[in-house]
């Protein structure tokens, strides 16, 4: 089973719609977790973490959902430029270990 | 913020030679540094943590004597492939986290060309 699974897509989706995805983690003692954005041969940037209690920011919300082990972001309102690669990603062991990302989730905003 | 800087961004070399890629924090210091590759439409996969004035933790799987990897300083990482092969070609991105915080940042990555 793979560290951090997402559904690569490409999602298809109309401007101003919501769209949301999801992504499975493997290792139950992972410590953080966060969604990371990544344009086409770009490095990653970090849209926002993800706290058990949920997190909205503006348009994004995030949820950790620990005991079924999955991440989702919904992102409201879509607009042209979130067209991008989301990232999700773990943190297994907290402090200064390397991140676990899963392959990313394509998403294209059509106008 | 804190910034990190990669540099070169892309280089194309010739198979056999060895490229060099920096990484540096411009304004935090790093005693861990992180060395990530991404092939196309892959995710981005550990390659190595590098540690200041230590030696590198390198993931199962990566050659330690073709990723040369020295953290002389807090705030300089490089990577050196060495003799370069084609199926080294892919993207090469180091990111580093300020000691006490979570959030990882990026350089802006390495496009790298071997033909």
């Amino acid at each position: 089973r793979k560290e951090v699974e997402q559904d690569p897509g490409p999602f298809n989706v109309p401007e101003g719609a919501t769209v949301a995805f999801n992504c499975t983690y493997s290792n139950s003692a992972s410590q953080s977790f966060f969604w990371y954005r990544q344009d086409c041969r770009k490095e990653p940037k970090l849209l926002m973490s993800v706290y058990s209690s949920g997190n909205e920011d503006g348009r994004f919300t995030a949820q950790l959902n620990r005991a079924s082990q999955y991440i989702s972001l919904l992102i409201r309102d879509s607009k042209l430029s979130d067209s991008a690669t989301y990232l999700c990603v773990v943190n297994p062991g907290g402090g200064a270990d390397g991140l676990t990302f899963g392959k990313g989730t394509h998403l294209i905003i059509q106008p | 913020g804190a910034v990190v800087s990669q540099h070169p961004s892309w280089v194309i070399c010739k198979s056999g030679t060895s490229v060099k890629i920096e990484c540096r924090s411009l304004d935090f210091q790093a005693t861990t540094m992180f060395w990530y590759r991404q092939f196309p439409k892959q995710s981005l996969m550990l390659m190595a943590t590098s540690n200041e004035g230590s030696k590198a933790t390198y993931e199962q799987g990566v050659e330690k004597d073709k990723f040369l990897i020295n953290h002389a300083s807090l705030t300089l990482s490089t990577l050196t492939v060495t003799s370069a092969h084609p199926e080294d070609s892919s993207f090469y991105i180091c990111s580093a986290t300020r000691q006490g915080a979570w959030e990882a940042f990026f350089g802006q990555g390495t496009r790298l060309t071997v033909v």
